[in-house]
């Protein structure tokens, strides 16, 4: 099945900029995802990128695609302590499924 | 348009029962997908439904199962519950699929097994 790896921690300070990497391997997938969760909460979809395109920007945030490397980041600029979180690499496949890496924990600190 | 909802939000149980879970997805969504989450195993995949069909099936026992009604809604079943059950149950909808359109969560069911 489909490998969905991301890094499990980051901290980052308030108003800098946040990364977020992602490694997969199924390289037929067609929607790659970045969802948000927060304590008690369900996922929230913060932003999408189909697989023919390299690179994403929707305000505050842009997704960049490797499709050679298979790799996946999202760039969260001036991170505010609403953005602290998990936020999870999702990657669609042609089994009607997404598979879900681990989840990163952003903490923003003052 | 309303999100995705589910019911209960909240749930506890005793070893053994069994449990329904139901998911009511975004107008005209036909497609509904359940996800189980728990710290150890993170995200998984449980099932698939459109147009009540089951697409595709996770690597879960047969004491789970589901169904989707022709109103799109979806229901899941765990019967002969386990302690290990105690997850937090996502739901998810898209118009056609999650291969082929975007993909939207519900806020889940929070399931303990005691």
């Amino acid at each position: 099945g489909e490998d969905v790896e991301q890094s499990l921690f980051l901290s980052v300070r308030e108003g800098d900029s946040s990364v977020i990497n992602c490694t997969y391997t199924d390289s037929s997938s067609t929607y790659l995802y970045w969802y948000k969760q927060e304590p008690g909460a369900g996922l929230q979809l913060l932003t999408y990128i189909f697989s023919n395109m390299d690179m994403k920007q929707d305000q505050r945030l842009t997704v960049l695609l490797n499709k050679k490397d298979k790799h996946l980041s999202l760039r969260i600029a001036d991170t505010q302590t609403g953005d602290s979180a998990i936020y999870f690499c999702a990657v669609g496949s042609n089994d009607y499924k997404l598979s879900f890496g681990a989840g990163t924990t952003v903490t923003v600190r003052a | 348009k309303a999100g995705v909802t589910q019911t209960p939000r909240y749930l506890i149980k005793t070893r053994g029962q069994q449990v329904t879970l139901s998911c009511s997805p975004i107008s005209g969504h036909r497609s509904v997908s359940w996800y189980q989450q728990t710290p150890g195993q993170g995200l998984q995949f449980l099932f698939e439904y459109f147009s009540e069909t089951q697409r595709n099936k996770g690597n879960f026992p047969g004491r789970f199962s589901g169904r989707q009604f022709s109103n799109s809604r979806s229901e899941m079943n765990v019967s002969t519950l386990e302690l290990g059950d105690s997850a937090l149950y996502l739901c998810a909808s898209s118009l056609e699929g999650p291969s082929t359109d975007t993909q939207y969560f519900g806020p889940g069911t929070r399931l303990t097994v005691l």
